[in-house]
């Protein structure tokens, strides 16, 4: 069936460190990848999203490369904030009318100044 | 705010009673999604719907649990006879179109507490 690996946490860094996150995935066919945040307290916010192979999702200096040769769509940031502290979480959603979304564990980040 | 709306925020339960959970879609959007988050776990679905229908129930449990999404008002998320296990965050989410490139909009949740 569908599934989505992503690394554990937590990750700690320093205010303007470079970040990765890995998420790989397992799915038939093409699904559609997503990254989504969530702060303490509030629902997820989606990030970035990529619908096909070498698509690249960007949002808020953040980027994923959906990269169908190795199942993996890692999430990168240049420069992190202390404001970035949130969980993490990589999404899949098969290539169906209406299919729901299959979610990593989620990986907490935490940015100290 | 047009965002997907989800009350209560906070609800508290004694094992054996009823818990409904609510929610309003934001504006436009058709299809609803429930997903439930243990502690220290990712979101797993339970159930999607579009107006009238439930289109999806394969992530729900076969008993106690039932959702609902009428013609008119909020999709309502029904737990009966609740047990220590059902606490947990619930979430909402919305779309606007069945497609499985469209993002879902999420609710902030409710955070289900059974005592």
């Amino acid at each position: 069936g569908n599934s989505v690996t992503q690394m554990e946490g937590p990750v700690t860094l320093s205010e303007e460190a470079f970040l990765t996150i890995n998420c790989t995935y397992t799915a038939t066919g093409y699904p559609s990848l997503f990254w989504y945040v969530q702060y303490p307290g509030e629902g997820l916010q989606l990030l970035l999203k990529a619908t096909k192979a070498d698509d690249k999702g960007s949002n808020k200096g953040f980027e994923a490369t959906y990269r169908k040769e190795t199942t993996s769509f890692h999430l990168e940031k240049g420069s992190v904030q202390v404001s970035d502290s949130a969980v993490y979480f990589c999404a899949l959603s098969a290539n169906q009318a209406g299919t729901a979304l299959i979610f990593g564990k989620g990986t907490t980040l935490s940015v100290s100044s | 705010n047009a965002g997907v709306m989800q009350n209560p925020r906070h609800l508290v339960r004694r094992r054996g009673q009823e818990a409904r959970l609510r929610c309003s879609p934001m504006k436009g959007h058709s299809h609803v999604y429930w997903y439930r988050q243990l502690p220290e776990e990712g979101l797993k679905f339970m159930v999607y719907l579009q107006k009238e229908n439930i289109i999806d129930e394969s992530g729900m449990p076969k008993e106690r649990f039932s959702a609902e999404f009428p013609k008119e008002g909020p999709s309502i998320l029904r737990i009966q006879q609740v047990v220590r296990g059902d606490s947990a965050a619930y979430f909402c989410a919305s779309s606007n179109r069945e497609t499985s490139n469209q993002p879902q909009h999420f609710g902030d949740g409710t955070r289900l507490s059974i005592l």
